[in-house]
């Protein structure tokens, strides 16, 4: 499979614990997107990077996240200390180079936050 | 503040029946218009990237239209069959295109 994959796929914590999760884009993309979807709600954007340099973030991306991509492949999100309200399906995407308008995603990785 | 709407939330349909659902955007900065078709613990999946004011695009059964000018775009399914029942979510993107501002998206039944 040469798609977009996430892991883990779910994952359940208790309040306060610090989660990381893994996306690996397709290969040869250089732009790595992550999104946060809570229920009711379409995908929001958190943070993109473009090879290594991570390139925006958003206002949503409290200090406890932080996302790496530090060869320009796989990235990782981790979310320190967390709170219920991190409750979400977290997705990954990644698109081939700034004039690629099209984004591919992976499956997500479901948080739970007890 | 970017908004992107989708009507409905939610449609329930017969097999065999046509449908369409609605996306409106902010007609301003616009770069490309897509929708995604997400099924239950899959992966969404691109149906269409749209950029051109007036542009059509089809795939099987499925058909989209975008008009930039009044920000709006329509997504078509002819004959729904049960495998079409997913979230339909559009999505807007502006300027450089970097990052994508997604609707709540239209949730669709068909049953038999």
């Amino acid at each position: 499979d040469t798609g977009v994959s996430q892991n883990p796929r779910h994952k359940i914590t208790k309040r306060g614990q610090n989660v990381t999760f893994r996306c690996d884009p397709i290969s040869e993309h250089n732009r790595l997107y992550w999104y946060r979807q809570t229920l009711g709600q379409g995908p929001e954007f958190l943070t993109y990077f473009q090879n290594e340099a991570q390139l925006e973030k958003s206002r949503l991306l409290s200090d406890r996240f932080s996302a790496e991509r530090p060869k320009g492949s796989f990235s990782t999100l981790e979310i320190q200390r967390t709170e219920q309200g991190d409750s979400a399906m977290y997705l990954c995407a990644s698109s081939l180079g700034a004039m690629s308008r099209e984004q591919f995603f992976g499956p997500g990785t479901r948080l739970t936050v007890l | 503040i970017l908004n992107v709407e989708q009507s409905p939330q939610s449609l329930h349909v017969q097999e065999g029946d046509s449908t369409n659902f609605t996306c409106s955007f902010p007609s301003s900065n616009f770069y490309a218009l897509h929708w995604y078709r997400w099924e239950t613990a899959k992966s969404p999946e691109a149906l269409f990237v749209m950029t051109l004011n007036g542009d059509e695009k089809k795939k099987g059964r499925i058909s989209a239209t975008l008009n930039t000018k009044e920000g709006y775009s329509y997504l078509y399914i002819k004959g729904s069959q049960p495998e079409d029942s997913a979230t339909y979510l559009c999505a807007f993107s502006t300027g450089g295109g970097n990052k994508l501002t997604f609707g709540t998206g239209t949730q669709l039944k068909v049953e038999l």
